[in-house]
């Protein structure tokens, strides 16, 4: 069974400008959250979505936004690019999301903003 | 004070080592998750746990409800277990559900 894929691996953007990044679950996976991390923090919870609906949202401004496909692939575009996004972006998928279900995390994306 | 604690924040250790990294929250849970983060970025769940104690091979889970308070062991550490370890509480289901992060131990395993 394939893993949690995430695509791009890296990016190098610029300021100002906007990035798409993408996500593929496990199959059969229903739910998709995004995090964000940065050196020395913790993650940070960006959103989850459950069955191409935003289910929760993290304290992030609203330049990071992130939609739910129906076949469970998600991507989440970040506009404005700004120094600070400088992160790992990680996405997780789980069966439902919630209580007592694993989640399987992709390899991230390493987003670099100059 | 954040919701859920790690300590240490850093461990260096000794190949064949006993290895503690502690967790403790201060809020009710449902189940506490402990996952591994290696160098390259990925994350892999290692435990997910509500009550008592879970094995996976030289990894043991523990965790202490009434204390709020959880341990994640390591017997006869080795180098290749050189990562962050990350607990994150995972709170009553309710409509506002995410789970609540630790910071994350980073762990150094010496030849």
């Amino acid at each position: 069974k394939a893993g949690v894929t995430q695509t791009p691996r890296y990016l190098i953007k610029t300021r100002g400008q906007q990035v798409t990044l993408s996500c593929s679950p496990i199959s059969g996976h229903r739910s998709v959250s995004w995090y964000q991390q940065t050196p020395g923090q913790g993650l940070q919870f960006l959103f989850e979505y459950f069955s191409e609906t935003q289910r929760n949202k993290g304290n992030f401004p609203g330049r990071f936004s992130g939609r739910q496909f129906s076949n469970s692939r998600s991507e989440m575009n970040v506009s404005t690019l700004e120094l600070g996004d400088s992160a790992l972006y990680l996405c997780a998928s789980s069966l439902e999301g919630g209580v007592r279900s694993p989640l399987h995390f992709g390899n991230g994306t390493r987003l670099t903003v100059t | 004070k954040n919701e859920v604690e790690q300590s240490p924040q850093n461990l260096t250790a000794q190949e064949g080592e006993f290895i503690t990294i502690n967790c403790s929250y201060s809020v009710g849970i449902s189940a506490l998750h402990w996952l591994q983060q290696h160098p390259g970025g990925g994350i892999v769940s290692l435990f997910m746990l509500s009550s008592g104690k879970k094995k996976h091979g030289r990894l043991i889970a523990t965790i202490n409800i009434q204390e709020k308070h959880s341990s994640l062991h390591i017997t006869a550490s080795h180098p290749r277990d050189s990562a962050v370890y990350i607990c994150a509480a995972e709170p009553p289901m309710d409509s506002n559900y995410q789970l609540i992060w630790g910071a994350g131990t980073k762990l150094i395993i010496k030849p």
